[in-house]
């Protein structure tokens, strides 16, 4: 099965900052990678699909980006409403499998 | 839109039989999901069903005790789970992931 290693666990930021967060997959998983943002409470909402391919109706502030093993997300301009956990999942075969998560906060 | 139904509080070694149901989409034209979240918060990928049912795949932490299955004609999605354990206790999501249900919660105590 292909592990995917998520970092950071958490982070704090302020409006306004470029946050990025990484995934690393144990093997290569070609582009089969998406990026979901989970607010408490909330189903994981969808940002970033095949890596870098922004889901419909997704500000334009988050993008994806990597192949093959290491993959990273970034948050261009961290806004108040960004407050939430974000996590990878690797869509390249079953078994999939989700990153450990990252808490984001606004400092 | 995907809503489950179904959780609740069960004893372990007992049965529970969760439901989705979809609307405003083409249920029958896509493979489907169910994936938990446990209360330390992580998510874990569970089951799959293709869009025919032909395929049926699932983690191996519920191999053997789960079933998925799927009535196109009525555009719902089910999991039977079977031999419940603690470890079992989550928030049941189903999703084409893309698309996410609310989750429906299943707590397995004593």
């Amino acid at each position: 099965d292909i592990q995917m290693t998520q970092s950071p666990s958490s982070l704090s930021a302020s409006v306004g900052d470029r946050v990025t967060i990484t995934c690393q997959a144990s093997h290569d998983i070609s582009n089969f990678l998406n990026w979901y943002q989970q607010k408490p409470g909330k189903a994981p909402k969808l940002l970033i699909y095949d890596a870098s391919s922004l889901h419909i109706g997704v500000p334009s502030r988050f993008s994806g980006s990597g192949s093959g093993t290491h993959f990273t997300f970034t948050i261009s301009s961290l806004q108040p409403e960004d407050t939430a956990t974000y996590f990878c999942l690797h869509t390249d075969d079953l078994p999939y499998t989700f990153g450990q998560g990252t808490t984001l906060q606004i400092k | 839109q995907l809503v489950e139904s179904g959780g609740g509080v069960v004893q372990p070694g007992t049965s529970l039989r969760l439901s989705c149901s979809a609307s405003g989409f083409p249920f029958s034209n896509y493979g489907m999901h169910w994936v938990r979240q446990a209360p330390r918060g992580g998510l874990e990928w569970v089951s799959f069903i293709s869009f025919d049912g032909s395929e049926r795949r699932y983690a191996d932490s519920v191999k053997d005790r789960f079933t998925i299955s799927r009535d196109n004609s009525k555009s719902s999605l089910f999991l039977d789970m079977n031999s419940l354990r603690a470890e079992d206790t989550a928030v049941y999501f189903c999703a084409d992931l893309s698309r996410w249900g609310q989750g429906t919660l299943v707590t397995v105590s004593s």
